[in-house]
C-alpha cells in the first residue's frame, strides 16, 4: 500500500492564483481530512469529510473548497490564494472511529 | 481555537533521561491520541487512549488521562536522541462527524 500519498510536494503560487492540492489513499478509509501547519500553531482542520459525497467545515475553512466523489481521493482547492494560505498542508485519513489517522508527507505551499 | 494545549512548549534533556509532556483540552472527548512528528515530516500515531481509560503502556510510551481535569501526559521513558522530535496530542471530540483537533505541540530535544 502506498498509504496517503500528496502533491505536489512544494508549490509557488502569485496572489490571487487558485490550485488544487491532490490527496489520495488506497486503504479504503472513509474518514479523511485536511489540516495546516504553521510555526507555532500545530495542526489546524480546515475541512474533513466523513465518507463519499460527506464533507464538513474544520476550524479555519474559509478560502478553501473540498469534495469527495470518491473514497480514494479528497482534493483541496484554493479559490484565489492569498499570503495569508502560506503554510504545509497536510492530508490524513482514518477508518471509522478515527482512531488512528494516517498522514501523507505534507504540500508545502508559498503564496507570494 | 485550538482544542488541545501542550506543555511544555520545547523540552531539552539527555539521553536516557524520561520525557514528560502534558496536554489540556476543553470539551469532552471520545478518546486523547498522541502524535510525532520528525522535522519536515508528516505526523505519525503514537498511542490512543479512551475517555474510560486513565493510563495505557506502549513500549517506552505511557499515556495517562484524567478526563476531570481534562488533561493527558505522555511519558517517554529512557529517552533516545532518535525521540528528538514534535509531539501532539490530538482530541476526538464527543459527537458528531469524529473531528480531530490537534494541539500546539512540544518540541522535544534529546542531547546524546
Amino acid at each position: 500500500n502506498a498509504g496517503v500519498t500528496q502533491t505536489p510536494k512544494f508549490q509557488v503560487l502569485k496572489t490571487g492564483q487558485s490550485m488544487t492540492l491532490q490527496c489520495a489513499q488506497d486503504m479504503n478509509h472513509e474518514y479523511m481530512s485536511w489540516y495546516r501547519q504553521d510555526p507555532g500553531m500545530g495542526l489546524r482542520l480546515i475541512h474533513y469529510s466523513v465518507g463519499a459525497g460527506i464533507t464538513d467545515q474544520g476550524e479555519v475553512p474559509n478560502g478553501y473548497n473540498v469534495s469527495r466523489s470518491t473514497t480514494e481521493d479528497f482534493p483541496l482547492r484554493l479559490l484565489s490564494a492569498a499570503p495569508s494560505q502560506t503554510s504545509v498542508y497536510f492530508c490524513a485519513s482514518s477508518p471509522p472511529g478515527a482512531d488512528t489517522q494516517y498522514f501523507g508527507p505534507g504540500t508545502r505551499l508559498t503564496v507570494l | 481555537s485550538q482544542q488541545g494545549e501542550e506543555d511544555p512548549q520545547a523540552l531539552s534533556i539527555q539521553e536516557g533521561e524520561n520525557a514528560t509532556m502534558n496536554c489540556s483540552y476543553k470539551t469532552s472527548i471520545n478518546n486523547l491520541q498522541w502524535y510525532r512528528q520528525n522535522s519536515g515530516r508528516g505526523l505519525v500515531h503514537l498511542i490512543l487512549i479512551r475517555s474510560n481509560e486513565r493510563e495505557k503502556h506502549s513500549g517506552r510510551l505511557r499515556v495517562t488521562l484524567d478526563t476531570s481535569k481534562k488533561s493527558s501526559s505522555l511519558l517517554i521513558t529512557a529517552s533516545r536522541a532518535a525521540d528528538t522530535a514534535s509531539y501532539f496530542c490530538a482530541t476526538v471530540q464527543v459527537g458528531g462527524y469524529q473531528k480531530v483537533t490537534f494541539g500546539t505541540g512540544t518540541k522535544l530535544q534529546v542531547i546524546p
